[in-house]
């Protein structure tokens, strides 16, 4: 299992550039969450998928679209990037078979808007 | 609406040292409750969770948190410090029913040998 992946690693865009992050899960899990990390503040959920089909804002969700694809891929656009968004991007993905349950992360991907 | 706060956002110890990292929510009802850990340049890796089943959790790497009700905290320790142990801790928790977690700011540790 790869668990969760993502790319690009790292990206440099220049301000009103539009990009994609892909992010994919091998679990079989049904929710899916975009996060943003940056000094000081922890991770922040961008939006989130609780299943195929559906998308829901989060706490920080100006300036993104996302795309649930499949039940495997859930997208992160930027359709004009800021420096603001300037930030490492987290992917996450659960299962509901228990409430318990933990959220497993991506590697990162790490946005610097210029 | 669910909050953490984790007190310190950095901790240094001596290698050996005891690990005492703090962790309070907010919330009448006991939410599910997680400690993270975030190597450099890494993804988040769960280091443990609140489960109910006993209110002393053990989790991987020699870390160990107690669930206490009535201070609505849940400290993270370690009884002997190592220099791996060197990196950044999210408290996080979520609601009854509630979809999205809730992360603390993080507490960067670092280990002095």
């Amino acid at each position: 299992n790869a668990g969760v992946t993502q790319t690009p690693k790292f990206q440099v865009l220049k301000t009103g550039q539009s990009m994609t992050l892909q992010c994919a899960q091998d679990m079989n899990h049904n929710s899916m969450y975009w996060y943003r990390q940056d000094p000081g503040m922890g991770l922040r959920l961008i939006y989130y998928s609780a299943s195929e089909g559906t998308t829901d804002k989060g706490e920080v969700p100006n300036g993104y679209n996302v795309s649930r694809l499949n039940k495997r891929e859930f997208s992160l656009r930027l359709e004009s990037a800021a420096p603001s968004q300037t930030s490492v991007y987290f992917c996450a993905s659960r299962t509901e078979t228990s409430s318990y349950n933990e959220q497993f992360f991506g590697p990162g991907t790490r946005l610097t808007v210029l | 609406a669910q909050s953490v706060t984790q007190l310190g956002s950095h901790v240094s110890v001596s290698e050996g040292a005891l690990v005492l990292l703090r962790c309070n929510y907010s919330s009448s009802v006991p939410p599910y409750l997680f400690w993270y850990v975030q190597y450099p340049n890494q993804g988040l890796q769960l280091l443990l969770k609140y489960t109910s089943a006993a209110t002393l959790v053990k989790g991987i790497n020699g870390f160990e948190a107690e669930f206490k009700k009535s201070e609505t905290s849940f400290h993270l320790t370690k009884p002997s410090a190592h220099m791996s142990d060197a990196a950044e801790y999210f408290c996080a928790v979520r609601g009854l029913g509630a979809q999205k977690l809730v992360f603390g700011q993080g507490t960067r540790l670092t280990i002095n040998p």
